[in-house]
């Protein structure tokens, strides 16, 4: 399986600071169809994960353009501009290039 | 819009069976894919499988395979998942989301809990 290394685990930082995500995956995410199936998600306590990037650098509908992705073959970063109270929680990457897809280990943001 | 209802919570017993559903509206169901996703609370998620509701074609993580059951309801616009033979390893937050729209879209989850 692919194995998806998320670092730091835990991201201390205050309001409007930005900070950066890593997602290191074990092998390329490039399908042969072109694409690089690589996703980010935040998930609030007690709350479903919302999607917030698709295929690396796509934004989602809604989601705030504080949030950005960049990234290719092994290689992504999430970037928040400007950390706001409402971004809090874990975040985590997931590949569904390679079956089974599988997500990094997540990322928690905590206020300093 | 998209909504994805999932059933409630499950206290089961070690050893029984539980189906779990996900009953959609909002789209078009039958040609679209639905994922099955696991997370143990304070740990990261894990993708369980998926099924095609066209033709009921499905993929499982070979993790899982023997463990969960993916069928759908066309009728219905609602897909379930079995898990068979539960043990307290089983207990969980079980989250349904659909592939389309890159899993923009996810089920509330539902808690199935294994306890004697």
């Amino acid at each position: 399986d692919v194995v998806l290394t998320q670092t730091p685990s835990i991201l201390s930082a205050t309001i409007g600071q930005s900070v950066s995500i890593s997602c290191r995956s074990s092998q390329s995410l490039l399908d042969s169809d072109g694409n690089t199936y690589l996703y980010w998600f935040l998930q609030r306590p007690g709350q479903s994960p919302q999607r917030l990037i698709y295929l690396v650098s796509n934004l989602g509908s809604g989601v705030p353009n504080r949030f950005s992705g960049s990234g290719s073959g092994t290689d992504f970063t999430l970037k928040i501009s400007g950390v706001e109270a409402e971004d809090l929680g874990v975040y985590y990457c997931m590949q569904a290039t390679h079956a089974p897809h599988t997500f990094g280990a997540g990322t928690k943001l905590e206020l300093k | 819009q998209v909504k994805l209802q999932q059933s409630g919570a499950e206290l089961v017993k070690p050893g029984a069976s539980v189906k779990l559903s996900c009953k959609t509206s909002g789209y078009t169901f039958s040609t679209s894919y639905m994922s099955w996703f696991k997370q143990i609370p304070g740990q990261s998620i894990e993708w369980i499988g998926m099924i095609y509701a066209g033709d009921g074609g499905t993929g499982y993580n070979q993790k899982f395979k023997g463990k969960a059951t993916l069928t759908v309801d066309t009728s219905s616009s609602t897909a379930y998942m079995d898990l068979s033979s539960l043990t307290t390893e089983d207990s969980a937050v079980y989250f349904c989301a659909p592939i389309t729209w890159w899993f923009a879209y996810w089920g509330q989850g539902t808690l199935v809990t294994v306890s004697s």
